[in-house]
């Protein structure tokens, strides 16, 4: 699997979206990018993922560039509970099954 | 329906003992995976089980870490003659087949 690059950590306020990147260089054509986060002491919780067009859910949009060399997680109104470290995955195939190979993730603290 | 549950919460033990770990997967996931999380790091894949096919066991650390699973049911996680850097949170994941990994809350083991 691809590896994937994501800054340690950021900040954001309450209310406003958070843009949260992340670099997958070498990414290959069957391979998926996934986003997990992991809220403080509870296990990883799945977010969404997608091959290369741009999708949405009630919890977050994605936006993966045209050459899918990178992406970018969007959480429109961020709340505390949001407050989470997030990882970026690249795996292959379009079905949960095989591992997750996860990185060390963007800590993300939103603040009052 | 439940989650995925793990059991103990938390295991303290003497370094040399043997641990199991127990996992009861969502009802009718037929794939689980065990990955581990030392402190302040990110998942480990260790093994992963799907249906009736011979496990991925290619993230095990040594021969001191088996698992095994009982159908589509509980899986048990042992390591036998642990050693202090066994010490991590076991987190437990099971899915289907086109929808994310659930995971369970973990069990945090700490070798003395």
């Amino acid at each position: 699997d691809a590896k994937t690059t994501q800054p340690t950590s950021m900040d954001c306020a309450e209310g406003r979206a958070a843009n949260l990147p992340c670099n997958h260089s070498t990414i290959s054509g069957n391979e998926y990018v996934y986003w997990y986060r992991q809220i403080h002491s509870q296990g990883p919780q799945y977010i969404i993922h997608g091959l290369k067009n741009n999708e949405t859910n009630e919890m977050a949009s994605l936006i993966i560039t045209e050459d899918r060399k990178s992406s970018t997680l969007i959480l429109p109104h961020a709340t505390l509970r949001d407050t989470a470290v997030y990882y970026c995955i690249v795996k292959a195939g379009g079905t949960s099954y095989g591992k997750l190979t996860f990185g060390q993730g963007t800590i993300l603290t939103v603040h009052p | 329906g439940a989650g995925v549950s793990q059991s103990p919460s938390n295991k303290v033990t003497e370094k040399g003992k043997d641990v199991e770990l127990r996992c009861d997967p969502i009802s009718g996931h037929t794939a689980l995976y065990w990955y581990r999380q030392r402190l302040g790091q990110g998942l480990e894949f260790l093994i992963y089980f799907q249906g009736n096919s011979a496990p991925d066991k290619s993230g095990l650390p040594s021969d001191r870490f088996s698992a095994e699973r009982t159908g589509e049911s509980v899986s048990t996680l042992t390591i036998q003659r642990t050693q202090q850097e066994d010490s991590a949170v076991y987190l437990c994941a099971s899915s289907l087949v086109y929808n994310e990994q659930f995971f369970g809350p973990g069990t945090r083991l700490t070798v003395l």
